[in-house]
């Protein structure tokens, strides 16, 4: 099975922007969970998707936001980029409480 | 909410020798805890995982221990290999609830 993938691996924006980032779970998999990771706050949970549904939410601000699609690729959007949302952004998919992490986009926010 | 604290944050081993990491948690609910292994550019590896109703796991060198009295988890790395360095993650949940991380270890296998 293909794993998972997420697209794209590296992003530029400059502050004031927004951006959208794409993830397709492993074949069959119909949770996909976001999360961002930092040098100094490690790997922090965003948000997970079930069958196109919000399961749960980390502590984020509103300017995060995510959706998830029939196939169960999910998208995650950040509006008004700030210079502290430059991270990794990694997206797990699930069938089980296992989960199978992407390779990652690299954001960097200028 | 769960809280999970990894240590040591900086592990240095020479190649041959057997690494240990220790997790605590804090909510005696959580009932799955998984770790991964996190190399440059990647994202992280699910490398193994224990469920609350076993004391310990195995596979080929490494292993975890729970104990959930004590609220904490371990993995072992036996006879380590310089393809062990990386940064090496726990975590905890129970069933419906967001995966809790760990801060990570930094493991280096020097030959």
């Amino acid at each position: 099975k293909a794993g998972v993938t997420q697209t794209p691996r590296y992003l530029i924006k400059t502050r004031g922007q927004q951006v959208t980032l794409s993830c397709s779970p492993i074949s069959g998999h119909r949770s996909v969970s976001w999360y961002q990771q930092t040098p100094g706050q490690g790997l922090q949970f965003l948000f997970e998707y079930f069958s196109e549904t919000q399961r749960n939410k980390g502590n984020f601000p509103g300017r995060f936001s995510g959706r998830q699609f029939s196939n169960s690729r999910s998208e995650m959007n950040v509006s008004t980029l700030e210079l502290g949302d430059s991270a990794l952004y990694l997206c797990a998919s699930s069938q089980t409480e296992k989960q199978y992490f992407g390779p990652g986009t690299r954001l960097t926010v200028t | 909410g769960e809280n999970v604290e990894q240590h040591p944050s900086t592990l240095s081993v020479q190649e041959g020798d057997s690494a240990v990491i220790k997790c605590t948690y804090s909510d005696s609910a959580s009932n799955y805890f998984p770790w991964y292994k996190q190399e440059l550019g990647k994202g992280p590896q699910l490398i193994i995982d224990i469920r609350s109703n076993v004391g310990e796991k195995k596979d080929q060198r490494i292993a975890v221990t729970l104990n959930k009295t004590a609220k904490h988890f371990s993995l072992h790395i036996t006879e380590t290999q310089p393809e062990d360095s990386a940064v090496y993650f726990c975590a905890a949940n129970q069933a419906g609830t967001a995966l809790i991380f760990g801060k990570g270890t930094t493991l280096s296998v020097s030959s």
